[in-house]
């Protein structure tokens, strides 16, 4: 089956450790993208890419840092300068041709302690 | 800044009742398409219905359809007999240009909660 899978569900972290979330999509879409949800606040993206070995900053890149090494593939690590990287990530992926819907995983629920 | 706003942080409804969802952007876009999204408690995010915005005819999908009036920016979204399993936050989502000019940023509003009691 066709899909976006983001591991793992759930993570738990030190303060001041890196830690890298999972994307991967067989959905051979060019542009990949990372949300970061928390209540009230929507979808605010922070990293994306439309093709690999490119990506582009978006509205919160602060204390990220992203890697586009394979098309299926769309690492996002959350960096120690990230002053508050508890939240909920979502990735998701676009066919680039018009019209097309953005494909979501399940996401991953970072906390940091 | 292009921004999506929904004015409406909660909402509930009775089963079977209609309820709608507003939602604005502002895109500086030529061509774009519109989304709803839906997001369970579940937290996976399900597109409901899209809107092409040269197209003067609403967008429906089922009990799901769209009251899209482009000069005012505005696109709201009507669920009609309401069901239980409707329950979940909608996001309203307008592209936003890229690096190259292309639509290939979605900008999402903050969210309604909709609620469906039996």
């Amino acid at each position: 089956d066709g899909g976006i899978t983001q591991s793992p569900k759930y993570l738990f972290r030190k303060e001041g450790q890196n830690v890298t979330l999972s994307c991967e999509q067989n959905l051979n879409h060019d542009a990949m993208y990372w949300y970061r949800q928390d209540p009230g606040q929507g979808l605010r993206l922070i990293y994306y890419s439309q093709i690999v070995n490119d990506f582009q900053k978006g509205d919160i890149a602060e204390g990220y840092s992203v890697s586009r090494e394979k098309k299926e593939s769309f690492p996002l690590t959350v960096t120690s300068a990230q002053k508050n990287p508890t939240a909920f990530y979502l990735c998701a992926s676009k066919d680039t041709g018009e019209g097309r819907e953005a494909f979501f995983g399940q996401g991953t629920r970072l906390t940091v302690v | 800044a292009q921004t999506v706003t929904q004015s409406q942080p909660e909402m509930s409804v009775q089963e079977a009742e209609t309820v709608t969802l507003s939602c604005t952007y502002d895109t500086s876009e030529s061509n774009y398409y519109l989304f709803w999204y839906k997001q369970p408690p579940s937290r996976q995010m399900i597109l409901v219905i899209r809107q092409e915005a040269y197209k003067q005819q609403n967008a429906t999908e089922n009990r799901f359809s769209v009251n899209f009036q482009k000069a005012a920016k505005s696109f709201s979204l009507k669920i009609s007999d309401s069901q239980l399993g409707d329950t979940a936050m909608y996001f309203c989502a307008s592209p936003t240009s890229g690096s190259g000019g292309s639509n290939y940023k979605l900008t999402f509003g903050k969210g309604t909660l909709l609620t469906v009691n039996p």
